[in-house]
């Protein structure tokens, strides 16, 4: 399996553009993650889906960001209007199962994420 | 809440010395353990996992022990290699957080030859 697949790898944007970005997960995987990696704050969990409806979106900075997912192998992470502070690497991951009876599954796959810069 | 507490980097190492980077833990229930790695220009990808109480997770030569009388799960390894350079991410996974991976700060290793 290729693994998730995240694109654009790298993103310059200016500021009050739209930037959308994009995810691909493992085949067969029915959890979706969206992360945000800053200096600042670290690792943080935006969104995440199951079976392509979203769960628990409490991690969602503001109105300025949404999340798809459209169907089980695609799902897209939207800016708009985008500013500096937006400025991460947002990571993309997929799991197999999230039951609490089997914590075996709880395995995240990441995807090699998205370098956002925003001018 | 639940949480997680890393040392903080950078830890700088010669190539062969042992290797430890502590990771405590703050949960209410019996929370699964994480190691997960970095390497420069990459995602993270699990390094190793404990499940429950006394378990010991192992992968690469690294190894880590959950301990719940310590809430600890301290990395090790005996003998790095330059490879090995990278961030180490801890992370914890249990009921209370919804089972969403709840991760550490990360400690930067950088190994010299």
């Amino acid at each position: 399996d290729a693994g998730v697949i995240q694109s654009p790898r790298h993103e310059v944007t200016e500021m009050g553009q739209e930037v959308t970005l994009r995810c691909k997960p493992i085949s067969g995987h029915d959890y979706l993650f969206w992360y945000r990696q800053t200096m600042m704050r670290g690792l943080e969990l935006l969104i995440y889906f199951n079976n392509n409806v979203p769960i628990d979106d409490s991690g969602m900075p503001e109105d300025r960001f949404s999340a798809k997912m459209p169907n089980a192998s695609f799902s897209t992470l939207k800016i708009q209007p985008s500013e500096p502070r937006d400025s991460a690497v947002y990571f993309c991951a997929s799991s197999l199962g999230f039951l609490a009876d089997n914590k075996a599954k709880n395995i995240q796959y990441f995807g090699a994420g998205t370098r956002l810069s925003v001018l | 809440g639940n949480s997680v507490t890393q040392m903080e980097g950078p830890v700088t190492l010669s190539e062969e010395a042992f290797l430890t980077i502590n990771c405590t833990y703050t949960a209410t229930g019996y929370p699964s353990l994480f190691w997960y790695v970095q390497y420069p220009g990459e995602g993270l990808q699990l390094l190793l996992k404990a499940t429950k109480a006394d378990d010991k997770g192992s992968n690469k030569g690294f190894e880590a022990t959950y301990r719940k009388e310590t809430t600890s799960f301290h990395l090790e390894k005996g003998s790095v290699q330059v490879s090995d350079s990278a961030v180490y991410f801890c992370a914890l996974s249990d009921k209370d957080s919804s089972y969403k991976l709840i991760f550490g700060s990360g400690t930067r290793l950088l190994v010299r030859p």
